[in-house]
């Protein structure tokens, strides 16, 4: 199974500040995606990362708010832009491997939790 | 859309069987997950289903009925390690991204 790794693994901001978030794979992998869990939430999606085009967002999000990119097949990078409290919560980073036969599964990273002060 | 329904809280007894329930209305369906996630942890994967029927691993199975939206995860021989939140994830018809119920919180008692 893929190995996830995310940085900063958790960080303290500023209101009106911007956090950019790492995520690396250690295999490369074709579908890419960030999720948002508040504090005592379910997962939500953000965007679907893809790679060598821009990023497809879910209702509710936008691009200027969270800027993605997707350089290559093993990393992406989420940014929380001009961040409020509201963006308080942790954001996941997850894979999906191809190819797995009947189904493909879905792997998530370690989150990275994010508090606005 | 999607409207994915879980149990909010349930309480077990360590030994004992569980249910956890998911009923769901999807503009499409490619597939339903479950994941558990322990408290400050990621989800991990437990189960897939796509076709009707049972898919058994070791103490966990999930149960999928496409016709009726429903599915469950049954939990056998509790231990207090399967504390944890179970989450029920449905993949719509038109990508792979997954969309995710407010989960379950399990308690296995002692």
């Amino acid at each position: 199974s893929a190995v996830i790794s995310q940085k900063p693994s958790r960080d303290i901001c500023q209101r009106g500040t911007s956090l950019t978030i790492q995520c690396q794979v250690d295999s490369q992998v074709t579908m890419m995606f960030w999720y948002r869990q508040q504090p005592g939430q379910s997962l939500t999606l953000i965007a679907t990362a893809n790679q060598g085009s821009e990023a497809t967002y879910e209702s509710g999000f936008v691009i200027d708010k969270f800027p993605i990119s997707r350089p290559n097949l093993t990393f992406s990078t989420l940014t929380v832009s001009n961040m409020s409290p509201e963006d308080s919560s942790i954001y996941l980073c997850s894979v999906e491997e191809a190819d797995r036969g009947s189904y493909n599964e879905q792997f998530f990273g370690p989150g990275t939790r994010l508090t606005v002060l | 859309g999607q409207n994915i329904d879980q149990p909010t809280e349930m309480t077990a007894t360590e030994g004992a069987i569980v249910q956890i329930n998911c009923t769901y209305q999807t503009s499409g369906f490619n597939g339903l997950f479950w994941y558990q996630q322990h408290a400050g942890e990621a989800p991990t994967f437990l189960s897939y289903n796509v076709l009707d029927g049972l898919e058994e691993k070791g103490r966990f199975s999930s149960f999928l009925s496409r016709s009726k939206g429903y599915s469950y995860l049954l939990l056998k021989e509790l231990q207090m390690k399967d504390s944890a939140s179970y989450l029920c994830a449905v993949r719509g018809a038109s990508g792979y991204a997954l969309n995710f119920g407010k989960g379950t919180s399990l308690l296995v008692t002692p």
